[in-house]
């Protein structure tokens, strides 16, 4: 099953632009990873799929237009543009692989997102 | 609006059974073919899928709690639960309900609960 690796924190300053990463493990370059922005004391929010082609269907109810996804090999992005304050929170990547008795879902350790 | 509520004992001891309810409210259960899952995150960790039931009774359960798990539906109160057994200091997390978009058991999260905390301690 494939390992996502996420850096542990990242930061911007208001009013610029991020990127996070979320690295797949070797040989599952060809699938998709579902991102979720996670605040404090709450359950994630499901903010859009992305694949080695970009988008997959539609963004989370909500998302601002600021933000978006890009795929690359392994990596799989989520780019924030114009950041406010409400962004600075968690962000965490999963993935689902295999079928019928071998099924899981794999996720990041997430990616702590500080606004300067 | 959808919503889901976690619930149940904040505690447990060590080689206990973990019980927890999920309940469903702005929709039902039975509905759309929709796939309901349990998902913790111990305390500064990320997020570990434990399985997934949907209301026919279909489950996956993660290969690694596989052992420990059972999961049921309740239609009539529109609710689904967790059992966890043998539970362990390991065990202590945020256990999350959540809703899966579509009818396969891979589509992504579109609700969640809000979370509740187990500790596992004597």
């Amino acid at each position: 099953q494939p390992v996502l690796t996420q850096p542990p924190s990242a930061s911007a300053s208001l009013g610029a632009s991020v990127t996070l990463t979320c690295t797949l493990s070797s040989g599952y370059g060809g699938y998709k990873v579902d991102w979720y922005q996670q605040r404090p004391g709450k359950g994630p929010r499901f903010v859009m799929r992305v694949g080695a082609g970009g988008l997959v269907g539609s963004k989370g109810d909500g998302i601002p237009d600021r933000f978006s996804v890009l795929g690359s090999g392994l990596n799989r992005y989520l780019t924030i543009k114009n950041i406010q304050e409400e962004d600075e929170t968690d962000y965490l990547c999963g993935a689902d692989h295999g079928s019928g008795r071998n099924f899981v879902w794999v996720f990041g350790g997430g990616t702590k997102l500080t606004v300067l | 609006q959808l919503q889901l509520q976690e619930s149940g004992p904040g505690l447990v001891k060590p080689s206990e059974t973990l019980s927890l309810t999920c309940t469903v409210s702005g929709g039902s259960i039975t509905s759309g073919g929709y796939y309901w899952s349990w998902i913790r995150q111990p305390p500064g960790k990320g997020l570990e899928w434990i399985g997934s039931i949907n209301y026919s009774g279909t489950t996956y359960y993660n290969p690694s709690l596989k052992s420990r798990v059972s999961k049921f539906v309740d239609t009539s109160k529109n609710q689904f639960s967790l059992k966890l057994s043998s539970v362990t200091a390991a065990d202590t997390a945020v256990y999350f309900c959540a809703r899966g978009s579509g009818i396969y058991v891979g589509d992504y999260f579109d609700y969640w609960g809000q979370g509740t905390l187990v500790t596992v301690s004597s």
